[in-house]
């Protein structure tokens, strides 16, 4: 049972738009949200993090969103680059059961149009 | 620089043969992790180590071995139990437990002959 859901296999944005990629979650312990990026052949890079206590958090042209009552997640990117176009994974921390390590989504595919 | 340093990039087992993937870390990291990847899916969490001489199984450990004799490495033996290992494999490091802002080498690509 997938407890990271990321329901948008890929996203086509225009370059200079906004880009929302979402990210639901099931597992109410997790308490911890991360975005990676990843491009073909590469070990994914670290984007931005969000504590299970906020509900925004902002970095330069990226900002996460968290709705927890809705246990929904939410990447915007301001405005899109074509070097943003790569494979974005949604991931979640602190699902208890003892357990460590990232619970991931299956990614979404965002592809930056001239 | 500090990093995840995954070898080899590519790698070819035969029928019946145990594969060992190297992973070694200058993060100071006490973490580590590996993952591995098939197409169109997420990351999937194979073993890890919190410290030293110790390791846990992860979601799909059946078929994988490890072992942490030092902080720095972290080694993963794809062994023959293993029927499906086409896949990439990615290891992992952070800090503290949790995976907080894991840091992720380049992979290793792993391909049946």
């Amino acid at each position: 049972d997938q407890q990271v859901k990321q329901n948008s296999p890929s996203l086509s944005v225009q370059e200079g738009r906004i880009s929302i990629l979402n990210c639901d979650y099931t597992n109410s312990m997790f308490d911890y949200f991360l975005w990676y990026k990843k491009y073909p052949a590469e070990g994914p890079t670290f984007l931005i993090s969000i504590s299970s206590i906020k509900d925004k958090n902002e970095d330069g042209r990226f900002t996460v969103f968290l709705n927890k009552s809705a246990k929904h997640l939410s990447l915007h990117i301001v405005p899109s680059q074509p070097g943003d176009s790569a494979v974005y994974f949604c991931a979640a921390s602190g699902g208890g059961g003892g357990a460590d390590g990232l619970t991931f989504g299956k990614g979404t595919h965002l592809i930056i149009q001239p | 620089d500090g990093g995840i340093t995954q070898s080899p990039k590519y790698l070819f087992r035969k029928e019946g043969q145990n594969v060992t993937l190297s992973c070694e870390q200058n993060l100071n990291h006490d973490a580590m992790y590996w993952y591995r990847q098939d197409p169109g899916q997420g990351l999937r969490l194979i073993y890890y180590s919190q410290i030293v001489n110790d390791f846990q199984k992860g979601d799909i450990a059946e078929g994988y071995s490890v072992s942490r004799e030092k902080k720095e490495s972290f080694p993963l033996t794809v062994t023959s139990a293993q029927k499906n290992p086409t896949a990439f494999y990615l290891c992992a490091s952070s800090k503290g437990r949790g995976g907080y802002r894991s840091a992720f080498g380049a992979g290793t690509r792993l391909s049946v002959l």
